[in-house]
């Protein structure tokens, strides 16, 4: 199965909220991970990826936590906008080789803004 | 999409025929990916390629085969022995862990 998942499959938010989407993953040697945002239709877009030995990183309007103790990432969208509705997924490799680029996606949460 | 076109966007194909997905991307990558997504999962890894003339299979090879004779050429064929080919056909790429994604095809079987 896959050792990406998400906590919550649908996110509704209110306009100008900020929204928080987890990501638990069971691999321990995964050593990269990256969120990506899909929206209807379209390929999936790169937003903010942090590496196994940060805890945070920092985008614009966006922030990505690792923890590596329950494994568990979330990302953090700061002041919601309408233009955030999608789907966001995480994905992961477990870094098991050079050259070895393969990700793992977890299934997804699509997040809904409410005006 | 930065650099990755995937064409056509919309494919139907009648059963018993093979079809061939076109990915290129004039970012200067090595590595190139097909992926499959279906409705409620995520995304599955058809084949991928680290290098020009080099390709390997991914978790769902079976049905379909690529080239890799261009650096920025990576086209997947879905062969009539792909049981359910309807599906969001995604191609990347990537110079390192970071994956970039083209716009998908979406291939119906009437």
């Amino acid at each position: 199965g896959e050792s990406v998942g998400l906590h919550l499959p649908t996110l509704s938010v209110q306009e100008g909220d900020n929204s928080i989407i987890n990501c638990a993953y069971s691999n321990s040697a995964s050593d990269y991970f990256i969120w990506y945002k899909q929206e209807s239709g379209k390929g999936p877009q790169f937003i903010i990826d942090i590496r196994s030995n940060m805890d945070k990183r920092q985008g614009q309007r966006v922030t990505v936590l690792l923890n590596k103790t329950v494994k568990h990432l979330s990302l953090q969208i700061a002041a919601t906008q309408p233009g955030d509705s999608a789907v966001y997924f995480c994905a992961e490799n477990i870094g098991s080789g050079a050259g070895s680029y393969q990700l793992t996606f977890g299934k997804g949460t699509k997040l809904s803004v409410i005006p | 999409d930065g650099g990755i076109t995937q064409s056509p966007k919309y494919l139907f194909r009648k059963e018993g025929q093979n079809v061939t997905l076109s990915c290129e991307q004039n970012l200067n990558h090595d590595a190139m990916y097909w992926y499959r997504q279906d409705p409620g999962q995520g995304l599955r890894l058809i084949y991928y390629s680290q290098i020009v003339n080099d390709f390997q299979k991914g978790d769902i090879a079976e049905g379909y085969s690529v080239s890799r004779e261009k650096k920025e050429s990576f086209p997947l064929t879905v062969t009539s022995a792909q049981k359910n080919p309807t599906a969001f056909y995604l191609c990347a790429s990537s110079s390192g862990d970071t994956q970039y994604f083209g716009p998908g095809t979406r291939l119906t079987v009437l």
